[in-house]
């Protein structure tokens, strides 16, 4: 069926580093795109999104990459602080309520 | 803000026993929706209620799950009876709006 998924489960990054976390999708239909930060013991948290009119947005420290054309999403994070180590989530919307959640991929940052 | 507000953070039951888990969603929210997350399987949709009525209840894994949204700021997920199967943590969202939700802190629910 189709899913949301990430290239890699884990990513390790040097503190101060910019930091790419990657997501492919398979249906050309959903037309928004969130990222979420999930810390230990915490429940997901919104971190930016992108509407499928858009191939770039930016926000605090964070960039969010849409290229429809290969349906591939990337969430890049800059000069990665300790803070940022999370399981990160990016999810699509069909055009519906539903939002459909990637696998994660888990973001250590080394000190 | 306070948030969604989730009940209780950690849940040990024995198996066969009823469980309740409770949601206060955001003031103003018209859609909550209740997931489970495991590490099998990651983020699953368990049911969706948009202006307190169930929409969509095709991720409630069986007859053994119920879930009720008696007005606009409780929602309650029941489980009865309990397996251990159904250890998992059990997060409630709430949205405004078709687009993005806002997460609880998520209940642990362990099954022994």
């Amino acid at each position: 069926g189709e899913s949301v998924g990430l290239h890699l489960p884990t990513l390790s990054v040097q503190e101060g580093d910019n930091s790419i976390i990657n997501c492919a999708y398979s249906n050309s239909a959903s037309d928004y795109f969130i990222w979420y930060k999930q810390e230990s013991g915490k429940g997901p948290q919104f971190i930016i999104d992108i509407r499928s009119n858009m191939d770039k947005r930016q926000g605090q420290r964070v960039t969010v990459l849409l290229n429809k054309t290969v349906k591939h999403l990337s969430l890049q994070i800059a000069a990665t602080q300790p803070g940022d180590s999370a399981v990160y989530f990016c999810a699509e919307n069909r055009h519906d309520y539903k939002l459909s959640f990637g696998a994660g991929t888990t973001v250590t940052v080394r000190a | 803000d306070a948030g969604v507000i989730q009940s209780p953070r950690h849940e040990v039951t024995e198996m066969g026993q009823e469980v309740t888990l409770r949601c206060k969603p955001i003031s103003g929210h018209n859609s909550l929706f209740w997931y489970r997350q495991t590490m099998m399987r990651g983020l699953e949709l368990l049911i969706y209620f948009n202006n307190n009525v169930p929409i969509d209840d095709s991720g409630m894994p069986e007859d053994r799950f119920s879930a009720k949204m008696p007005n606009a700021s409780f929602s309650t997920l029941k489980i009865q009876p309990s397996e251990p199967r159904d250890s998992a943590v059990y997060f409630c969202a709430s949205s405004s709006s078709s687009y993005g939700y806002t997460f609880g802190s998520g209940t642990r629910l362990t099954v022994v």
